[in-house]
């Protein structure tokens, strides 16, 4: 199973509103990873977790708060949210972190905040 | 700082036809550089990874160049289908240890029938 899934697929939050993106891998990889896409732009780390350990926090807003539960599961929790955070939010994994290996990308959940 | 620029940024073909994309990166130290397909809205999808020591890989009608001394990378589509329009990026690793990648800015592919 080489699968990232990631839920859901598509939220349309208030700026008021309290959501979680979920992601889920069960390739038994290490390293899991948030990136977020703007239309047309690649996409931008935002967070790594090694061994479930945040390993790499990109000066992302405080508005987005990560968790890794287990080896298997990556949650980012959405709070008072900007129209500006709009966009494709991807997880990827990988074997590990710092070790070159291939990373990969699930679906995505499209993100609009209103 | 490292870069990586990609060229041309939209490319429009006819089905059946080969076109090759561009990457030049300027990473450094270098590790890896690979080529992702994204399809609008989806997560990219990986094509090929090329370490330091290789030139040349090839996923069906993929094939994918790295020249390291000049920091270029090519991908060539091989009798394009309806299906390969997407956007192609081009991303290269850093070398071990805090390793982050550096991703390009895409070529957007139009495979028109």
């Amino acid at each position: 199973d080489t699968e990232v899934t990631q839920t859901p697929k598509h939220l349309v939050m208030g700026m008021t509103n309290k959501k979680s993106l979920k992601c889920e891998q069960h390739m038994g990889h290490r390293a899991m990873y948030w990136y977020k896409q703007k239309a047309k732009k690649p996409p931008e780390l935002m967070f790594v977790y090694s061994y479930e350990k945040l390993s790499i926090n990109e000066s992302v807003p405080s508005r987005f708060s990560p968790e890794c539960p287990n080896s298997s599961l990556l949650n980012l929790h959405l709070h008072a949210l900007q129209p500006e955070d709009s966009a494709l939010y991807l997880c990827a994994s990988s074997q590990d972190w710092g070790q070159g290996d291939e990373q990969y990308f699930g679906p995505g959940t499209r993100l609009t905040v209103t | 700082k490292n870069q990586v620029e990609q060229s041309p940024q939209s490319l429009i073909i006819l089905e059946g036809k080969n076109c090759t994309l561009q990457c030049n990166y300027t990473v450094s130290p270098f590790s890896n550089l690979r080529w992702y397909k994204q399809d609008t809205g989806r997560g990219p999808v990986s094509l090929t990874i090329m370490t330091f020591s290789e030139n040349t890989k090839s996923n069906g009608r993929y094939t994918a160049t790295l020249d390291a001394d000049t920091k270029q990378s090519s991908l060539h589509i091989t009798a394009s289908q309806l299906s390969d329009s997407a956007s192609y990026i081009c991303v290269v690793s850093a070398s071990f240890g805090n390793e982050k990648l550096t991703f390009g800015t895409g070529t957007r592919l139009t495979i028109i029938p």
